[in-house]
């Protein structure tokens, strides 16, 4: 069965550091990868996705970067966090019609 | 733009009634739609989906309704119970992309 693992599940940051968010999905071959984005009180936002390793499509801009170094890898990047970047970060991967979800990580830049 | 739209924030209904989640949509090239479940500082829980050539599917005490007409999405929860307290999110499918409503925050009534 395949498994979706996000780290960490919760990370406080101040203003202006760095982020490192990392997903990894097992018991699958060349998934579609996407983070999402959930603002207090707000739906998904969809921030980037990948169809293929070095694959990354963005749809919003911003301050954040995706990178997919592995087939089965997703990190979600940022040289210089600002206090707008808090929020629920979500990775998902989709095998055909169907999306499923990682467990999430809480960040709050402070 | 807002593609999907869950117009309804909250909804509550009492145990053992039925439970009707509503979604709008704008883009008639979506092909599949989907409904999860998502409790706060987790990630959305898959329930049900349905292609767009179907008009209903059904799972258990969900049923999904499309009427392509109307670009009208409906998931019906009967009986309900209130371990179905959440959020409900719709999603539709167009290529590789989902796009998602803002959701509904149901309160099933013991």
């Amino acid at each position: 069965s395949q498994t979706i693992h996000q780290w960490p599940a919760t990370l406080v940051q101040p203003v202006g550091s760095p982020l490192s968010l990392e997903c990894t999905v097992e018991g699958t071959s060349n998934p579609n990868l996407y983070w999402y984005r959930q603002a207090a009180g707000r739906g998904l936002q969809l921030l980037f996705y990948s169809v293929g390793i070095g694959q990354i499509s963005s749809e919003v801009p911003q301050n954040l970067s995706a990178s997919r170094p592995q087939d089965r890898q997703f990190i979600l990047s940022s040289k210089k966090l600002l206090l707008s970047d808090s929020g629920f970060y979500l990775c998902a991967w989709s095998p055909s019609n169907e999306q499923f979800f990682g467990p999430g990580t809480r960040l709050t830049v402070l | 733009d807002q593609q999907v739209k869950q117009n309804s924030p909250s909804l509550s209904v009492q145990e053992g009634r039925i439970s009707i989640l509503n979604c709008d949509y704008t883009n008639s090239m979506f092909d599949y739609f989907l409904w999860y479940k998502k409790y706060p500082a987790e990630g959305p829980t898959f329930l049900i989906s349905i292609s767009s050539i179907k008009d209903k599917n059904e799972d258990g005490r969900f049923t999904v309704f499309l009427n392509k007409s109307a670009k009208h999405l409906s998931l019906h929860i009967v009986p309900s119970q209130p371990g179905d307290s959440a959020v409900y999110f719709c999603a539709a499918r167009f290529g590789n992309q989902f796009y998602f409503g803002t959701g509904t925050s149901l309160t099933v009534i013991p």
